[in-house]
This record gives C-alpha cells, sequence and structure tokens, in this order.
C-alpha cells in the first residue's frame, strides 16, 4: 500500500463550485501534515498546513482525522486561477527517514468558466 | 534572496553519458534532498542530506550519486545515465529538525531527457 493516496481525478468543475479533495496516509507514526499546489511545469508551493482541529485559510479549509488516517482539502467558490494539482503531503519520523517529505501522487483540478 | 538554484534546467543526454545537476541554497539550511518526478508517479525522494558530509538514500538511489561536502550545495550525479531516468528533478531544502513542511523550498526543476 502507497504510504500516501490521492484520488488523481482530475475534477473538471465550474467556477463558483465547492470542490473537496481527500487523501489517506499508511502509517500512524505520521506526524505533519500538508497540502502543496503544483501548477504546470513548476515546483511544489506550500498551500497550507493541516492542524487536528482543522484550519481555514480564506476559501480554503483543510481538516485531519488521525483516527481514520485521513486529510482533506475543501475548496469553496473556485476560481480558475485555482486550477492546479493539489498534492497531499505527510512528514513521518521513524527509523532513518529524518522527517522527509512523503508525496501523495496528486489531484488535478481544472476549473472552467 | 536567490533561496534554491538548480542548473540546468533542460538537458538532453545520450544512454550511458555522465552529468550532474547542480543544486545551491543560500538559506544556511541544514536539510537537502532530490526528487524525481514522473507522470502518475508524484514525487519520490532520490538522495538527502542532513548536514554537510551527511548523505542518505531515499526511495529510487539507484543510479544516483550525491555528496555534500558544503552547506549550499548538493549535487546530484548520473554516472551512466538510462531513458529510465527521463523525470523532472527537484531539489529541496529546508532546516534540519524542524517537522514542519511550511519551510521546505523547492528549485524550479531541472527536465532531463536520456535518449
Amino acid at each position: 500500500r502507497k504510504e500516501v493516496e490521492q484520488d488523481p481525478g482530475p475534477f473538471n468543475v465550474p467556477e463558483g463550485a465547492t470542490v473537496a479533495f481527500n487523501c489517506t496516509y499508511s502509517n500512524s507514526a505520521s506526524q505533519s501534515f500538508f497540502w502543496y499546489r503544483q501548477d504546470c511545469r513548476k515546483e511544489p508551493k506550500l498551500l497550507m498546513s493541516v492542524y487536528s482541529s482543522g484550519n481555514e485559510d480564506g476559501r480554503f479549509t483543510a481538516q485531519l482525522n488521525r483516527a481514520s488516517q485521513y486529510i482533506s482539502l475543501l475548496i469553496r467558490d473556485s476560481k480558475l486561477s485555482d486550477s492546479a494539482t493539489y498534492l497531499c503531503v505527510v512528514i513521518t519520523n521513524y527509523g532513518g527517514s529524518q522527517g522527509n517529505l512523503i508525496f501523495g501522487k496528486g489531484t488535478k483540478l481544472s476549473v472552467k468558466p | 534572496n536567490a533561496g534554491v538554484t538548480q542548473t540546468p534546467k533542460f538537458q538532453v543526454l545520450k544512454t550511458g553519458q555522465s552529468m550532474t545537476l547542480q543544486c545551491a541554497q543560500d538559506m544556511n539550511h541544514e536539510y537537502m534532498s532530490w526528487y524525481r518526478q514522473d507522470p502518475g508517479m508524484g514525487l519520490r525522494l532520490i538522495h538527502y542530506s542532513v548536514g554537510a558530509g551527511i548523505t542518505d538514500q531515499g526511495e529510487v538511489p539507484n543510479g544516483y550519486n550525491v555528496s555534500r561536502s558544503t552547506t549550499e550545495d548538493f549535487p546530484l550525479r548520473l554516472l551512466s545515465a538510462a531513458p529510465s531516468q527521463t523525470s523532472v528533478y527537484f531539489c529541496a531544502s529546508r532546516p534540519h529538525g524542524r517537522a514542519s513542511g511550511n519551510t521546505i523550498y523547492f528549485g524550479e526543476g531541472s527536465w532531463l531527457t536520456v535518449v
């Protein structure tokens, strides 16, 4: 089983729609969780960290369920500029991993006019 | 503020050739790493380093060597390029010892094609 799994999509939604991405992780020792955004032919950039209590940043809401080992990202009122690939990222400190980031394969979002 | 600088941005190699992807950061970060990204595979860790003189293997290290003689530089070497190494390569850095990804910085990527 892959350490971090995401639905690859693509998600094709109209402007203004609400869209949700899900991510599961396999290692219960995972400690830190993030959503990164990657535009075509660009490097990944941090979108937001994910906290146990859930957190919101404008139109973006991230949630973490440690019991189910599940992370989500909700985007409200989608904009054309939200079109990108969204990467679920986990840090697990165990053995000699030194806190390396483990990336999911990403979920592609396309927002249409 | 240069951040993480990777060179070259694009490179075409013939099978069997060797080359080095350069990575430099000016933020005095202890931790540096190399990822490769292939269609449908996501980013996979090749090698990483937690400080000068210290390197370790990631998920897909075969065919690649690294060294860390200084804090600033972390070159990735392909000794004998193979078509399977055609990929996009990203270098990244962050302060070591902090389980916080919000301080990780990526280079702009290097597109490598092996023919």
